[in-house]
């Protein structure tokens, strides 16, 4: 089974604060994802990356960056938190580009910016 | 641009009704598309389908996808109130390797 983990479940962080966002995965899959998940907007994609120390931008990257150091790990990062990212966040991993796009979702982390 | 629209948004239903969820789509190269389940917590997979009128079935929940027609409609037969949940699409992008989301469709189902 896939098995992706996040580490937070839970978080409060104040405005401005640098807020760090783990995710693991344990099936030596190419490709991560990060997505923040809002009602009314669906979950839309913060940045993604097919390989170690590569990423992408994806549909709403302002205010965020990630850093990919190990295949199994990508990691989201608010620089200076803003209440307006006050959100579900959606850490998610695929296998292989051409033969399995699958994405396998971690349980989420609920971020409060106060 | 591309997007993914999900009908309706949402259901409320009678446990042992049957249910039809709609996914249409405008992706400009699609290559699969994919039905998540999302109960309180993070979407879990039930199908990916890429060839048109090939059912997918697992238990109680199927789904087909009409190329042609570019939708794909996912069915549960004899609702249970286990069921109840928001049920996502989502297209993936055969240039970018990005899944383009659907907002959902909200189901509940009452004893």
């Amino acid at each position: 089974d896939v098995k992706v983990t996040q580490s937070s479940r839970y978080l409060v962080k104040r405005t401005g604060e640098k807020v760090f966002l783990e995710c693991v995965q344990d099936m030596d899959h190419e490709n991560m994802f990060w997505y923040r998940q809002d009602p009314g907007l669906g979950l839309r994609l913060i940045y993604f990356s097919y390989d170690v120390k590569m990423k992408e931008k994806g549909d709403i990257p302002e205010g965020y960056s990630v850093s990919r150091e190990k295949k199994e790990r990508f990691s989201l990062i608010l620089e200076s938190a803003s209440t307006n990212q006050t959100s579900m966040y959606l850490c998610a991993s695929s296998l292989i580009w051409g033969r399995e796009e699958t994405q396998y979702f971690g349980p989420g982390t609920r971020l409060l910016v106060l | 641009e591309d997007k993914v629209v999900q009908s309706p948004l949402s259901l409320v239903v009678h446990e042992g009704d049957t249910v039809t969820l709609n996914c249409s789509y405008e992706v400009t190269n699609f290559r699969s598309l994919l039905w998540y389940k999302q109960e309180k917590k993070a979407p879990t997979f039930l199908f990916m389908l890429t060839s048109s009128g090939i059912e997918k079935k697992s238990g109680r929940l199927s789904s087909i996808l009409d190329k042609k027609e570019l939708f794909s409609i996912l069915n549960i037969t004899a609702t249970q109130t286990g069921d109840s949940a928001i049920y996502l699409c989502a297209v993936c992008d055969g240039n970018n390797r990005k899944l383009i989301w659907g907002l959902g469709t909200s189901l509940a189902v009452n004893p």
